[in-house]
């Protein structure tokens, strides 16, 4: 079984200042790892994604997310936050085996501070 | 491309009735769509599994014969929540795999908001 947990639910950030969502995951197989952006009243737009090639990510709006096996983790990183990037994010996880089915992590709603 | 389409983007029906939510890939075709349902500050939970042309996948818990899904076609997923009732309400999200752009990602439509009254 797959499973995934996000340290904090709610993350707040001043604009301009790094961003830092946790993400740690559970897998008995090679997983595969990504991060979802949610905006309010939409559906889930693909941020970036980690399947078994390198180890650091690159997505859109200047995210990356770095997959560290020895830690079981994919952080979500951002070295400098913007208001439009006030929204819910979701890591999630899946595998092959397990026929490509995503489980998702709580989420992390991410507030940008004026 | 990649994107993933569905209607009524937002419903209110009465208690007992049937409603159907449709799912479509737009630019690309779809031999597998799921369904996902989410509360209120909450996560996704998947529904079920559907293939076209043949039967849905339903994950545990999950009532096959109050939740309908259709895969018709390759661009095309139906959900019909059948004598929904206030419980039912929720977030109703699709996704979409688009096969040329490898099995590993899912394209989410923008959901359907189910009230029942």
């Amino acid at each position: 079984a797959q499973s995934v947990t996000q340290l904090g639910s709610h993350v707040s950030v001043s604009e301009g200042a790094l961003v830092l969502l946790r993400c740690n995951y559970s897998s008995s197989v090679p997983p595969y790892l990504f991060w979802y952006v949610q905006y309010p009243n939409q559906g889930l737009q693909l941020l970036l994604k980690y399947t078994s090639a390198a180890t650091l990510v690159k997505g859109i709006n200047g995210f990356e997310a770095e997959f560290k096996k020895s830690e079981t983790s994919f952080h979500l990183t951002k070295p400098s936050a913007h208001m439009s990037d006030a929204a819910e994010y979701f890591c999630a996880v899946s595998s092959i085996q397990g026929a490509q089915k995503l489980v998702f992590g709580q989420g992390t709603r991410l507030t940008i501070n004026p | 491309g990649a994107v993933v389409s569905q209607h009524p983007s937002w419903v209110i029906c009465k208690s007992g009735t049937s409603v159907k939510i449709e799912c479509r890939s737009l630019d690309f075709q779809a031999t597998t769509m799921f369904w996902y349902r989410q509360f209120p500050k909450q996560s996704l939970m998947l529904m079920a599994t559907s293939n076209e042309g043949s039967k849905a996948t339903y994950e545990q818990g999950v009532e096959k014969d109050k939740f309908l899904i259709n895969h018709a076609s390759l661009t095309l997923s139906t959900l019909t929540v059948t004598s929904a009732h206030p419980e039912d309400s929720s977030f109703y999200i699709c996704s979409a795999r688009d096969l040329n752009r490898g099995i590993d990602t899912q394209y989410f439509g923008p959901g359907t908001r189910l009230t029942v009254l």
